[in-house]
């Protein structure tokens, strides 16, 4: 079956530093990726995404890469900021009944020093 | 407008009370949904309705009883919780797939349930 599997937290860095989170997935054919992220004491929020191989999603200075080859989707920042602190979710979406099921990755807490 | 409100924020609950969480959504999506996620941890989907109509129940305890009355609005009513339940009750809707769409779900802020 499909699962998604996110680089272990916690992530502690320095503000200002580059950060990549690993995410690998197994699928059959070719589903949509996503990166969530969850503030503290809040709701997932849609980070970015990307439908099909090479896509690149990208937002506010986010980006991953849908990977067919390797089967990944890695989120990368290339500066961030004390505001980044959160839980990050890898997930893929795979069309069932009528619905979009997401399968979820554990989740990369990432914590941003001053 | 992209919100998906849910209410309560916060309920507190004994083992023996009847409440209700509630979700809202005017996006017009069909398929609304309940995740129940505990702390450190990933959502777990609990129930997907499809143009109102339940799809999928993931083998749910019969104490949570989820209602969807119209295309915007999804209920989910709790009797005879255990404190295990204590948990962030997370809303979403999305599309149904049936158009060429990205498959995102929309969520909400969640409702924090404790269970005394």
């Amino acid at each position: 079956g499909d699962s998604v599997t996110q680089m272990e937290g916690p992530v502690t860095l320095s503000e200002e530093a580059f950060l990549t989170i690993n995410c690998t997935y197994t699928a059959t054919g070719y589903p949509s990726l996503f990166w969530y992220v969850q503030y503290p004491g809040e709701g997932l929020q849609l980070l970015l995404k990307a439908t099909k191989a090479d896509d690149k999603g990208s937002n506010k200075g986010f980006e991953a890469t849908y990977r067919k080859e390797t089967t990944s989707f890695h989120l990368e920042k290339g500066s961030v900021q004390v505001s980044d602190s959160a839980v990050y979710f890898c997930a893929l979406s795979r069309r069932i009944q009528g619905a979009q099921k997401l399968v979820f990755g554990q989740g990369t807490r990432l914590t941003i020093n001053p | 407008d992209t919100e998906v409100t849910q209410t309560p924020k916060h309920l507190v609950m004994g083992m023996t009370n009847k409440k209700s969480l509630k979700c809202e959504q005017h996006m017009g999506h069909r398929a609304m949904y309940w995740y129940k996620q505990k702390a450190k941890k990933p959502p777990e989907l609990m129930f997907v309705y499809s143009y109102e109509k339940l799809s999928i129940n993931e083998s749910v305890p019969s104490r949570f009883s989820p209602e969807c009355p119209n295309s915007s609005l999804l209920n989910l009513h709790l009797h005879a919780l255990q404190p295990e339940d204590s948990a962030l009750y997370l809303c979403a809707s999305s599309d149904t797939g049936l158009l060429l769409r990205t498959g995102e779900l929309f969520f909400g802020e969640g409702s924090r349930l404790t269970v005394l």
